[in-house]
């Protein structure tokens, strides 16, 4: 999997948009750009993830340019909740999941009230 | 999202005992599982690949013989640490991929903490 690389740690106010970035640009045409968080002592949690498009779900946007070298994920109206470590994870993505996933060390986000 | 549960959610135990961990997968059936250990202020390091129905892949520098992993079902996956060791302490966590699903997002126990004393 390619290798990505996250600031260490990022401020963000409350209510206002959280731009998470992440460099990857050794990534392959078939690698997909994941993002997960992990809040203190819990397990990680999948956000979202995505290609080469644009993605949006309920928790997170995800931003990709056009040379696929690096990624954005946006959270549009941080709460103090969303304070964590955040993953950005390239890998291949196969039917049934047959690899385990390779953490570097994230970004850890806070927000300031 | 799927859920995985994990118990117990913590454990202290005394050195040179065993621990047993249970990974369960409660609304999919999981053929493929993943153990995970997190030493404090570090990122998950993946220890190994649990296989339903066969033996578990283990990661360089993980010990097969002192993490004992059973898959006997779609749904349950044990991690035991045998003879656990202060040393041994740290948060395990484990995952598994919705495996009938397109997309292999993982999904994650709430994790261990284990405490050897």
């Amino acid at each position: 999997d390619a290798k990505t690389t996250q600031p260490p740690s990022m401020d963000c106010a409350e209510g206002r948009a959280a731009n998470l970035p992440c460099n990857h640009s050794t990534i392959s045409g078939n690698e997909y750009v994941y993002w997960y968080r992990q809040i203190h002592s819990q397990g990680p949690q999948y956000i979202i993830h995505g290609l080469k498009n644009n993605e949006t779900n309920e928790m997170a946007s995800l931003i990709i340019t056009e040379d696929r070298k690096s990624s954005t994920l946006i959270l549009p109206h941080a709460t103090l909740r969303d304070t964590a470590v955040y993953y950005c994870i390239v890998r291949v993505a196969t039917r049934g999941g047959a690899d385990g996933l390779t953490f570097g060390k994230g970004t850890h986000l806070i927000i300031q009230p | 999202g799927a859920v995985v549960s994990q118990h117990p959610s913590w454990v202290i135990c005394k050195s040179g005992t065993s621990v047993k961990i249970e990974c369960r997968s409660l609304d999919f059936q999981a053929t493929t599982m993943f153990w995970y250990r997190q030493f404090p202020k570090q990122s998950l390091m993946l220890m190994a690949t649990s296989n339903e129905g066969s033996k578990a892949t283990y990661e360089q520098g993980v010990e097969k013989d002192k993490f004992l992993i059973n898959h006997a079902s779609l749904t349950l996956s044990t991690l035991t640490v045998t003879s656990a060791h202060p040393e041994d302490s740290s948060f395990y966590i484990c995952s598994a991929n919705g495996g009938q699903l397109k997309n292999t997002e993982a999904f994650f126990g709430q994790g261990t903490r284990l405490t050897v004393v």
